[in-house]
């Protein structure tokens, strides 16, 4: 099975920052990778599919990069509605694994 | 608009058996292939099982294998979890999911969610 790995788990930073969470996998899967926001008591919103495609109606402030086994979500200028879990995902081969989340807190 | 409400969740002993169902509407159902997804409490995602959209190709996460079966039934719209041998380590919400694109298995994440069912397994 792929294991996916995220860094950090956690990461605090103000409305305006850049901010970047990493997703490594552990093997290579192409850019069959995936971002999820997920809020308390939500269900998680999709964010990025293929790597680095937006999904329909999610800012452009989000954005993702990658191939391979190293990929990046960044946000370029943090809004008060970001702050939120962050999941990634492959979708190379199954199972579909997750990576453990990074959430995003409030400095 | 593209609608999924689970249902079937709630309190069970080990041991016992549970039967989720996911209920699709606003789009073509029997185009797509579905999901579950679970989330302990605190915890992270954990992807559970897959389907594709004429129920060709099943798929499911060790944990669960031999003891949840996931079927659908293209004619009510309608995704079903049949969950044996629970344990406590599989409450949960379950959240059931779509696939992001008329296909089976399209590789580009799930665009569409419901709002989760909780199941908790405890004596």
């Amino acid at each position: 099975d792929i294991q996916m790995t995220q860094s950090p788990s956690s990461v605090s930073a103000s409305v305006g920052d850049r901010v970047t969470i990493t997703c490594r996998a552990s093997q290579g899967i192409s850019s069959w990778l995936a971002w999820y926001q997920q809020k308390p008591g939500k269900a998680p919103k999709l964010l990025i599919y293929a790597a680095s495609s937006l999904q329909s109606g999610v800012p452009s402030r989000f954005s993702g990069s990658g191939s391979g086994t190293d990929f990046t979500l960044t946000i370029s200028s943090l809004q008060p509605e970001d702050f939120a879990t962050y999941y990634c995902q492959q979708a190379n081969s199954f199972p579909h694994t997750f990576g453990q989340g990074t959430k995003l807190e409030i400095k | 608009e593209v609608q999924l409400v689970e249902s079937g969740g709630g309190l069970v002993k080990p041991g016992g058996s549970l039967r989720l169902s996911c209920a699709a509407s606003g789009f073509t159902f029997s185009s797509y292939s579905m999901n579950w997804v679970r989330q302990a409490p605190g915890k992270g995602l954990e992807w559970v099982s897959s389907i594709s959209s004429s129920s060709s190709y099943i798929y499911y996460a060790d944990s669960v294998k031999g003891r949840f079966t996931i079927s659908r039934d293209n004619a009510k719209n309608s995704l079903y979890l049949q969950m044996n041998s629970l344990r406590a380590e599989d409450t949960a919400v379950y959240y059931c999911a779509r696939d992001s694109q008329a296909d089976d298995f399209p590789q580009l994440g799930f665009d569409y969610w419901g709002q989760g069912t909780l199941v908790t397994v405890s004596s």
